[in-house]
């Protein structure tokens, strides 16, 4: 089972980016999404898809259906530059990562 | 608060063996599945190993199957990966991470080189 990502995304700070995450069916599966800054371990930010862990501010939002799983980050900061990897909890595979600049 | 801190890594040879250890506190360890997940240098996660609660029931990716296993001491509150065989694609840092709903606590890894 693989899940694809976009490389890279590219946002303007206050914007907001969207990172998909593509698998077959990707809709019916629960899915996480973690957030990996340079030399730091992965922090969860969204999991059961669109539900968000206490601490994660809320312009961190999830949504999935069909084939694809989107992670939204609203009014986009410089801080939220990082990899973002999703993940089907089924299979535990993991997305091969998205990088997302803010500039 | 949780708190998991991995160790046993370092260079190894081609066809040796290693154990790392995950040392957990902050929760009722015994309640959670625990998981491994690597990354290899500049690349991206890649789910290991996974052992419920109880330690009975254990899952591993196909790319270690047969060659490291997971176990768990309940009563020290640590989680363990025996690799054996390792090949140089084994080479990664190794994170373990507590499982809930997702991967909610994870440690600071620990680097493991296979190398002659």
């Amino acid at each position: 089972y693989e899940l694809t990502q976009a490389p890279s995304v590219s946002v303007s700070p206050g914007q907001t980016a969207s990172i998909t995450c593509s698998g077959d069916k990707l809709g019916n599966k629960n899915v996480c999404w973690y957030q990996q800054r340079p030399g730091q371990p992965p922090i969860l930010v969204i999991y059961q898809s669109n539900r968000r862990p206490s601490g994660i501010p809320a312009r961190f939002s999830g949504s999935n259906s069909g084939n694809t799983a989107t992670l939204t980050i609203s009014e986009t900061q410089a801080v939220d530059e990082a990899d973002y990897y999703c993940q089907d909890t089924t299979t535990a595979v993991f997305g091969g990562g998205t990088k997302l600049t803010v500039l | 608060e949780v708190q998991l801190s991995e160790s046993g890594g370092g260079l190894v040879q081609p066809g040796g063996s290693l154990r790392l250890t995950c040392a957990a506190s902050g929760f009722t360890f015994s309640y959670s599945a625990m998981t491994w997940v690597r990354q290899a240098p500049g690349k991206g996660l890649e789910w290991v190993s996974s052992i419920s609660g109880s330690g009975s029931n254990t899952h591993y990716a196909d790319s270690v199957k047969g060659r490291f296993t997971i176990s768990r001491d309940n009563s020290k509150n640590t989680v363990y990966l025996q690799m054996n065989s390792l090949r140089a694609e084994d080479t990664a840092t190794y994170y373990c991470a507590k499982v809930s709903s997702g991967y909610d606590y994870w440690g600071q890894g620990t680097l493991v080189t296979v190398s002659s």
